[in-house]
């Protein structure tokens, strides 16, 4: 599976917008771009995913570039709640298991 | 959605003796589940892939006869830590997926947080 870039952290002000950055250019045409979060000692709560696409979901937005090297996860109006660790994760349909990264620290400040 | 418990939420056992946490599928039928574990300010790391009825599998540089892994029905799997050690006080998660065609999400438990004194 391919190799995801994340900055470690990550701050954004309550009721904005946060933009969650992934680099994923080593990505192969059947790998999928997925999101996942992670609130202090919980499981893992999926988010979104998307192959080439755009979507859209009751959560977030997930922009995927043309050339799909990079993506980028957004949370329409951040709240305290969204504080987490968020994971970027490519991965073959047909593949089984999830690789994560390091994944983004992100802090919504009130 | 689905959902995935694990039991129990914490632990804490004398080194040397043996834990078992028990992952469980509530409202569908996993035939493959996974482990992870996490230590602090750190990224989960994949220990092993379970299919029901059949052996697991195991990640590079997990040992298996210290971390058994037993999914004997489509809805539980029970990860046993082996004479453990403090080394291997850690959080444990698992993972399930509903069907062999969906490999689309994976449905996450709450984790288990294992402490060896």
């Amino acid at each position: 599976d391919a190799k995801t870039t994340q900055p470690p952290s990550m701050d954004c002000a309550e009721g904005r917008a946060a933009n969650l950055p992934c680099n994923h250019s080593t990505i192969s045409g059947n790998e999928y771009v997925y999101w996942y979060r992670q609130i202090h000692s919980q499981g893992p709560q999926y988010i979104i995913h998307g192959l080439k696409n755009n979507e859209t979901n009751e959560m977030a937005s997930l922009i995927i570039t043309e050339d799909r090297k990079s993506s980028t996860l957004i949370l329409p109006h951040a709240t305290l709640r969204d504080t987490a660790v968020y994971y970027c994760i490519v991965r073959a349909n047909t593949g089984n298991q999830f690789y994560f990264g390091t994944g983004t620290s992100l802090t919504v400040i009130p | 959605g689905a959902v995935v418990s694990q039991h129990p939420s914490r632990v804490i056992c004398k080194s040397g003796t043996s834990v078992k946490i028990e992952c469980r599928s509530l409202d569908f039928q996993a035939t493959t589940m996974f482990w992870y574990r996490q230590f602090p300010k750190k990224s989960l790391m994949l220990m092993a892939t379970s299919n029901e009825g059949s052996k697991a599998t195991y990640e590079q540089g997990v040992e298996k006869d210290k971390f058994l892994i037993n999914h004997a029905s489509l809805t539980l799997s029970t990860l046993t830590v082996t004479s453990a050690h403090p080394e291997d006080s850690s959080f444990y998660i698992c993972s399930a997926r509903e069907d062999p065609r969906d490999t689309y999400e994976q449905y996450f438990g709450p984790g288990t947080r294992l402490t060896v004194t």
